[in-house]
């Protein structure tokens, strides 16, 4: 069974940092791509970044780059968001997501994680 | 950026009526799109790929048809587990966006 779990969420002020991780499960991490979800309080879905299979193609929405980092460790079966200069806006539940497989073009999400909570405040 | 529009916003169906949701991109994405349901405190669940293939175990209530720009999400005999929120979503080139989100409520 596919698993992604979240983890390292929490309460960080203007400016703090913080580190996300999304650690996967049942299936060989290293032939898919992965994405970065979050949802604001109340809010819809917003698209944040995106990691091919080897980590070697990333991709970020205006509105985090710059300031947010994607990366993964395919031996750690892991995908990770280094989040810098964070702002208040950027409270929201974050969620990973997995591709079908991995390819030059865009794919949609097949598995989603439960989401870890980041509040900047 | 594609910009994806959702229409309506919410709306107030029965147990047993059949609910459209529409999504409109703002430049063509051939038929890269997605539609997801969610519900409160959850994961979104993905229901819809290319724009009309059903996911694994997703009941066949839901249907997708679509191509280019307009693309619709049909579910038909309503059931009490498919009130939740919709989201569309295209895939077609970076940055990835969605759509707004379609609330159904128990009319």
């Amino acid at each position: 069974e596919v698993q992604l779990v979240e983890s390292g969420g929490g309460l960080v002020q203007p400016g703090g940092s913080l580190r996300l991780s999304c650690a996967a499960s049942g299936f060989t991490f290293r032939s898919y791509d992965l994405h970065w979800v979050r949802q604001a309080p109340g809010k819809g879905l917003e698209w944040v970044s995106h990691s091919s299979a080897t980590g070697s193609t990333v991709h970020y929405a205006e509105s985090v780059k710059g300031r947010f980092t994607v990366s993964r460790d395919n031996a750690k079966n892991s995908v990770y968001l280094q989040m810098n200069s964070l702002r208040v806006e950027d409270t929201a539940v974050y969620f990973c997501a997995r591709t079908p497989g991995t390819g030059y073009y865009p794919q949609n999400f097949q598995h989603w994680g439960q989401g870890t909570l980041v509040t900047v405040s | 950026d594609i910009q994806m529009t959702q229409s309506p916003s919410s709306l107030s169906a029965s147990v047993g009526d059949t609910v459209t949701i529409t999504c409109r991109a703002s430049q063509g994405i051939s038929n890269s799109l997605a539609w997801f349901q969610q519900k409160p405190g959850k994961a979104p669940k993905p229901l819809i790929y290319a724009a009309s293939t059903l996911e694994s175990g997703v009941s066949p209530n839901f249907s997708g048809s679509g191509s280019v720009t307009d693309f619709t999400l049909t579910i038909s005999s309503l059931q009490p587990e498919d009130f939740a929120t919709y989201y569309c979503q295209q895939y077609n080139s970076y940055p990835l966006t969605f759509g707004g989100g379609t609330k159904v409520e128990i009319k």
